[in-house]
């Protein structure tokens, strides 16, 4: 299994630029999320799924955008990049077979800068 | 609303000293808890989980932590630190989706 895979790992943008940020997973996970970390604020939540077809909203959801039409795919979209957008983003999944959440696995984070 | 906070954002430690971090949360319902750890230019790693049963759960590297229902908290604990321990420490609480806090930085002086 390659686990869960984000690409690119680098990314610099100019102001106004847009980007999709890939994630995939191969582990059958109904649960995606995405994170962005920066220095202080830990990790927040942006986006996350419970499943195709289903997406909600998390801590600080403006100005990105998500769409899950796989199991498997879970792309972030930066409609007008900005430098407050400047972060690592993180990638991560898990099951919640029976209702139940195991721990989740965390791809290798994209590096953005927006200039 | 469901949060989680880590009210130290660094810990200081002397190497064979039983270390602790803590973490609260605020949640409406029956919490899942976890606490993951990151390395320096790292991903984030999983530590241990709290879903049911007892309320002290171990977990990798020798840590553990205490659930405590009535204070709202679940304290990262290891019995003597070592240097290696050195990373930073998020704490999450899952109720409807997964969120982290701050994180709470440790050192673990030789």
């Amino acid at each position: 299994n390659a686990g869960v895979t984000q690409t690119p790992k680098f990314q610099v943008l100019k102001t106004g630029q847009s980007m999709t940020l890939q994630c995939a997973q191969d582990m059958n996970h109904e649960y995606m999320s995405w994170y962005r970390q920066d220095p202080g604020m830990g990790l927040r939540l942006i986006h996350y799924s419970v499943g195709a077809g289903i997406t909600d909203q998390g801590e600080v959801p403006n100005g990105y955008n998500v769409s899950r039409s796989t199991t498997e795919d879970f792309p972030l979209r930066l409609l007008s990049a900005a430098p407050s957008q400047t972060s690592v983003y993180f990638c991560a999944s898990t099951f919640l077979s029976s209702g139940l959440t195991h721990e989740q696995y965390f791809g290798p984070g994209t590096r953005l800068t927006v200039t | 609303a469901q949060s989680v906070a880590q009210p130290e954002d660094q810990v200081n430690v002397a190497e064979g000293n039983p270390l602790t971090v803590k973490c609260t949360y605020s949640v409406s319902g029956n919490p899942y808890l976890f606490w993951y750890v990151q390395y320096p230019n790292r991903g984030l790693q999983f530590l241990l989980k709290y879903i049911t049963g007892d309320n002290l759960v171990k977990g990798s590297y020798g840590f553990e932590a205490e659930f405590n229902k009535s204070q709202t908290s679940f304290h990262l604990k290891k019995p003597s630190a070592l240097v290696s321990d050195s990373a930073l420490y998020f704490c999450a609480v899952r109720y409807d989706k997964i969120i982290f806090g701050k994180g709470t930085r440790l050192h673990i002086l030789p």
